[in-house]
């Protein structure tokens, strides 16, 4: 069975730009949810989607932003870049029963 | 003060050693989660608890819900166990919105 798939793996960006990444989560699992990771913030969650529509959010602005397409695969964008969005950012699928996390590698975002 | 805080932030032991991550937790919670992260990012989950005891192999962990504290004891450590622990909590029922606490870098040496 094949993992939780992120691309791309690493990404470097201009301040000012837009990025999207991708994650494909495991066969049938219909939740994905989005988590950023930075040295001085830790884990945070971005929020997270099911059948389509977002179920959760975490406290980021709105220049994050996802959307669940009905294969499950998920986007996350953020528009405008800014230094401080550099960071790895990591999904997860969850299978329904929800007990247990499924990682992907993550997107490393380096914003220059 | 964090929803999640999690002792030492670091630690290193010598191969063999018996080792023993602690987390706290100050929100209600469905269940706790231990994870486990490598250099290079990608985040294995070890444990979800939502009471009691779990064993794999060489890793228990335990939880004590009235004290909202969360063990993770490491048995004859490796040089692989080396890695990042991350305790995380959810409180939606599902693993889907997960709080982290900052984690605990090991280092298990030779």
């Amino acid at each position: 069975k094949a993992g939780v798939t992120q691309t791309p793996r690493y990404l470097i960006k201009t301040r000012g730009q837009q990025v999207t990444l991708s994650c494909s989560p495991i066969s049938g699992h219909r939740s994905v949810s989005w988590y950023q990771q930075t040295p001085g913030q830790g884990l945070q969650f971005l929020f997270e989607y099911f059948s389509e529509t977002q179920r959760n959010k975490g406290n980021f602005p709105g220049r994050f932003s996802g959307r669940q397409f009905s294969n499950s695969r998920s986007e996350m964008n953020v528009s405008t870049l800014e230094l401080g969005d550099s960071a790895l950012y990591l999904c997860a699928s969850v299978p329904g029963g929800g007990t247990e996390a499924f990682f992907g590698q993550g997107t490393r975002l380096t914003v220059v | 003060k964090n929803e999640v805080e999690q002792s030492p932030q670091n630690l290193t032991a010598q191969e063999g050693e018996f080792i023993t991550i602690n987390c706290s937790y100050s929100v209600g919670i469905s269940a706790l989660h231990w994870l486990q992260q490598h250099p290079g990012g990608g985040i294995v989950s070890l444990f979800m608890l939502s009471s009691g005891k779990k064993k794999h192999g060489r890793l228990i962990a335990t939880i004590n819900i009235q004290e909202k504290h969360s063990s993770l004891h490491i048995t004859a450590s490796h040089p692989r166990d080396s890695a990042v622990y991350i305790c995380a909590v959810s409180n939606t029922g599902t693993a889907s919105k997960l709080t982290f606490g900052t984690g605990t870098r090991l280092q298990v040496t030779l």
